[in-house]
């Protein structure tokens, strides 16, 4: 059991460069949901997915794109990498909240846009 | 707007003490917390939650506090091991429907603990 896989694990980005981070979880969770991480800043939400076909943004959705086409996979779009973007990324899954449980994460993409 | 607070960037124990951090929230809509655990170079792993109808929820050598008058919850660890040494993060959800499971997390505390 894979649990939650994100490509790649690092990457470095020139500027108004664009690029997918990929995630795909097999728990068959219906939400899934992707945060940043930001040195001595704890994970902020970039958006989320409570399904296929249904994405909502988060806390700092700007200069992001999603989409969910199926419940396995949901990819991170950045389409004009800009500096503010350097960041480690995380995508996590889980059941929904009524079931009190636990979002699993991704082992994270740490991104550098010079 | 920081909803979710730990305001103890870092902590350092002796090995076989307890340790207790502690984390603050504003938003009364939250229903769900939960500490997760973050290796370097790793994903965040879940470690314990407590739902706002109880006030303590224990797993082993870790213990999670509510105090939902004073908006505030903490973690115990006991005894604490080197292995314990991690940055946790408190997280907090609030969805009474069942639509969404937002977590809005903390900035997370860099525990230490000295053998």
């Amino acid at each position: 059991n894979a649990g939650v896989t994100q490509t790649p694990k690092f990457r470095i980005l020139k500027i108004g460069q664009s690029m997918t981070l990929q995630c795909t979880q097999d728990m068959n969770h219906n939400y899934m949901y992707w945060y940043r991480q930001d040195p001595g800043m704890g994970l902020k939400l970039i958006y989320y997915s409570v399904g296929a076909g249904i994405t909502d943004k988060g806390e700092v959705p700007n200069g992001y794109n999603v989409s969910r086409s199926t419940t396995e996979d949901f990819p991170l779009r950045l389409e004009l990498a800009a500096p503010s973007q350097t960041s480690v990324y995380f995508c996590a899954s889980s059941y929904p909240h009524t079931q009190n449980t636990e979002a699993f994460f991704g082992q994270g993409t740490r991104l550098t846009v010079v | 707007d920081q909803q979710v607070k730990q305001n103890s960037p870092s902590l350092s124990v002796q090995e076989g003490r307890i340790s207790i951090l502690n984390c603050d929230y504003t938003n009364s809509m939250f229903d769900y917390f939960l500490w997760y655990k973050k290796y370097p170079a790793e994903g965040p792993t879940f470690l314990i939650s407590i739902s706002s109808i109880k006030d303590k929820n224990e797993d082993g050598r870790f213990t999670v506090f509510l105090n939902k008058s004073a908006k505030h919850l903490s973690l115990h660890i006991v005894p604490s091991q080197p292995g314990d040494s991690a940055v946790y993060f408190c997280a907090a959800s609030a969805d009474r429907s069942g639509a969404t499971n937002k977590l809005i997390f903390g900035t997370g505390t860099l525990l230490a603990v000295q053998p």
